[in-house]
């Protein structure tokens, strides 16, 4: 079974340009999720949906990352226009539903300069 | 929100030592998992255990969820086995929270 697929793996980029990010879900999976990880910490869950919709944006800067998952199948998370203080991994995980076990991808490490 | 903490945050193991890993949590949750992060920063999953105790090979976990902790046992440690840890629990049914990390390193 395939596991997350996440590209590209790595982006630099300079601030205020834009970049995209791009996911594809084990097949069947339901629940898709993307995290941010800040280098020494955590993961933190940006946006979650199941299926098409979002179940959860509460900690998505809205007002410069957007995502979407038009198909209920991969999903693409955009930043713009980047700042410093985005540069972190973007991490892709799903789940076959809400209340199940969560799996990742390789992530997207992000730098900007 | 829930406050998840884990200790120790950093450990230094000669390879063949066993170690316990802990994972305190501040609200009931109805799902946690603990996960390996290696050095190309791959999150690994090691366990779903929302209650009770696992056993994979030389890794083991618990979690009392009536009290608010899960315990990752690992034995028997190898060089690989290095790296961070994170346990992430779930509240609500719709959201993780992962913890602080323990970064473990083994030395040969």
């Amino acid at each position: 079974e395939a596991g997350v697929a996440q590209s590209p793996r790595y982006k630099i980029i300079e601030k205020r340009q834009s970049v995209a990010f791009w996911c594809n879900p084990i097949s069947g999976h339901a629940t898709l999720y993307w995290y941010q990880q800040i280098l020494g910490q955590g993961p933190k869950l940006l946006i979650q949906f199941q299926n098409n919709g979002v179940v959860d944006d509460s900690q998505l800067p809205k007002d410069r990352f957007s995502a979407e998952r038009l198909k209920g199948v991969d999903s693409t998370l955009k930043i713009q226009p980047a700042k410093l203080e985005d540069s972190a991994v973007y991490l892709c995980a799903s789940s076959p539903g809400t209340m199940n076990e969560q799996f990742f991808g390789p992530g997207t490490r992000l730098t900007v300069l | 929100g829930i406050q998840v903490e884990q200790s120790p945050p950093d450990l230094i193991l000669q390879e063949g030592a066993n170690s316990t890993l802990r994972c305190n949590f501040s609200d009931s949750v109805n799902n946690l998992q603990w996960f390996h992060q290696n050095p190309w920063g791959q999150l690994i999953n090691l366990f779903y255990i929302p209650s009770g105790t696992k056993q994979n090979g030389r890794l083991s976990a618990t979690t009392v969820a009536t009290e608010r902790y899960s315990l990752l046992y690992i034995s028997s440690s190898q060089t690989t086995d290095s790296g961070v840890y994170f346990c992430a629990v779930d509240p609500t049914g719709n959201q993780f929270y992962f913890g602080t990390g323990t970064s473990l390193t083994v030395i040969p």
